[in-house]
């Protein structure tokens, strides 16, 4: 089967730009993640997606970050505008269910470089 | 809360020998343990995981972990090591209860280095 695809693979913006990152699941997953992973740390959850309903998104800096997943397939992650801190690997992940004991499969992220 | 320790940055084992990367967790409630492995540049790949029964559980590659209630541990082993094996391991943790949204915690991160 088809992984999850994710675009760009890499960007460099300026602080203060906006960027945007696209994740396509594994066909048939109802549960979308978006994942931040700085150099050197395990990822953390952004926002997590059942369908096209968002289900957690505690750790979202709401006032610079926005996804959407319309159709309950694609998704988009947008930043704007951009600081330095925001400089990290951005890993979508996909998996069968939410809240149960199915594994989470990664695409192979965006790395985003603000200068 | 829910939080993963992994308390070595590093491990280094020579090629053929037995590896062990460690991990202790902390829940509330019961815990499904993950491990994942990055090589670089890549996503995470799924290794193996704990939901309940037997205490060690198989996974790809050779892999294997056991869970330990008593200890809140989850090592992932292998008996042979093999150059390839060199990567980054993460463990992680949810929290099974269905009230629980499903989030994956996850550690820090382990660089095995399996030399020739």
């Amino acid at each position: 089967e088809a992984g999850v695809a994710q675009s760009p693979r890499y960007k460099i913006i300026e602080k203060r730009q906006s960027v945007a990152f696209w994740c396509n699941p594994i066909s048939g997953h109802a549960t979308l993640y978006w994942y931040q992973q700085i150099l050197g740390q395990g990822p953390k959850l952004l926002i997590q997606f059942q369908n096209n309903g968002v289900v957690d998104d505690s750790q979202l800096p709401k006032d610079r970050f926005s996804a959407e997943r319309l159709k309950g397939v694609d998704s988009t992650l947008k930043i704007q505008p951009a600081k330095l801190e925001d400089s990290a690997v951005y890993l979508c992940a996909s998996s069968l269910g939410g809240a149960g004991n199915q594994p989470q499969h990664f695409g192979d992220g965006t790395r985003l470089s603000i200068l | 809360a829910q939080s993963v320790a992994q308390p070595e940055d590093q491990v280094n084992v020579a090629e053929g020998n037995p590896l062990t990367v460690k991990c202790t967790y902390s829940v509330s409630g019961n815990p499904y343990l993950f491990w994942y492995v990055q090589y670089p540049n890549r996503g995470l790949q799924f290794l193996l995981k704990y939901i309940t029964g037997d205490n060690l559980v198989k996974g790809s590659y050779g892999f294997e972990a056991e869970f330990n209630k008593s200890q809140t541990s989850f090592h992932l082993k292998k008996p042979s090591a093999l150059v390839s094996d060199s990567a980054l391991y993460f463990c992680a943790v949810r929290d099974a209860r269905p009230s629980n949204t499903g989030k994956l915690i996850f550690g820090q991160g382990t660089t095995l280095q399996v030399k020739p």
